[in-house]
């Protein structure tokens, strides 16, 4: 199994606040990804990393940022949560072309009241 | 505008016999595509993938097919074990970044 860990793997909070979502891997792959699972709309990308503070949105990126500092740390911040954002979320590493899969992590369970 | 669907959310196949889970795309841009396996309360594993170069990947039970001029794939599973009963996603990339489409899922029950 590839080596990434998610934290927290499950968090309740409430409407207004900040909340980060890490991931961490030890694969030393050069793209990171977090993605949404909500029914109905399967895996949804909201930012992706192509390298150390090299970031890009996704498909539903609004109400999230994303920093990138270090190879292995790829971090998710709601700056202000919204019930819209309850949700799994899931990060993924690749080392990129031209093999192309993506490995993901266990999912980290955010519901905001 | 989802650029990958899967049109059937669920399927139910008696064990032996042969599932058959489809994908449509929309961006003749993507090259590159996966299948991947998704348990309850887990990630998703990686099953297959298939170069746009090609219109068939085998390995072992899961084949995957592709046909570009229907902008159409489809993963055969043979025979079909209880084991296999899970969420499974289709995805995309093209070969501008690194970028992953997912599509929205089809169920698999097999039945024993």
């Amino acid at each position: 199994d590839a080596g990434i860990t998610q934290s927290p793997r499950h968090k309740v909070t409430e409407t207004g606040t900040p909340v980060t979502l890490r991931c961490h891997q030890t694969e030393n792959h050069r793209y990171m990804y977090w993605y949404r699972q909500d029914p109905g709309h399967g895996l949804r990308l909201i930012h992706y990393s192509y390298g150390v503070k090299d970031t890009d949105k996704g498909e539903v990126s609004d109400g999230y940022s994303v920093s990138r500092s270090k190879t292995e740390d790829f971090l998710l911040t709601l700056e202000s949560a919204t019930s819209s954002q309850t949700s799994v979320y899931f990060c993924a590493i690749s080392p990129g072309p031209p093999t192309g899969e993506l490995f993901f992590g266990e999912g980290s369970r955010l519901t905001v009241l | 505008d989802q650029q990958v669907k899967q049109n059937s959310p669920s399927l139910s196949v008696q064990e032996g016999r042969i599932s058959i889970l489809n994908c449509d795309y929309t961006n003749s841009m993507f090259d590159y595509f996966l299948w991947y396996k998704k348990y309850p309360a887990e990630g998703p594993t990686f099953l297959i993938s298939i170069s746009s170069i090609k219109d068939k990947n085998e390995d072992g039970r899961f084949t995957v097919f592709l046909n570009k001029t229907a902008t159409h794939l489809s993963l055969h599973i043979v025979p079909s074990q209880p084991g296999d009963s899970a969420v499974y996603f289709c995805a995309a990339s093209g070969n501008t970044g690194n970028q992953f489409y997912f599509g929205t899922g089809t169920s698999l029950t097999v039945i024993p």
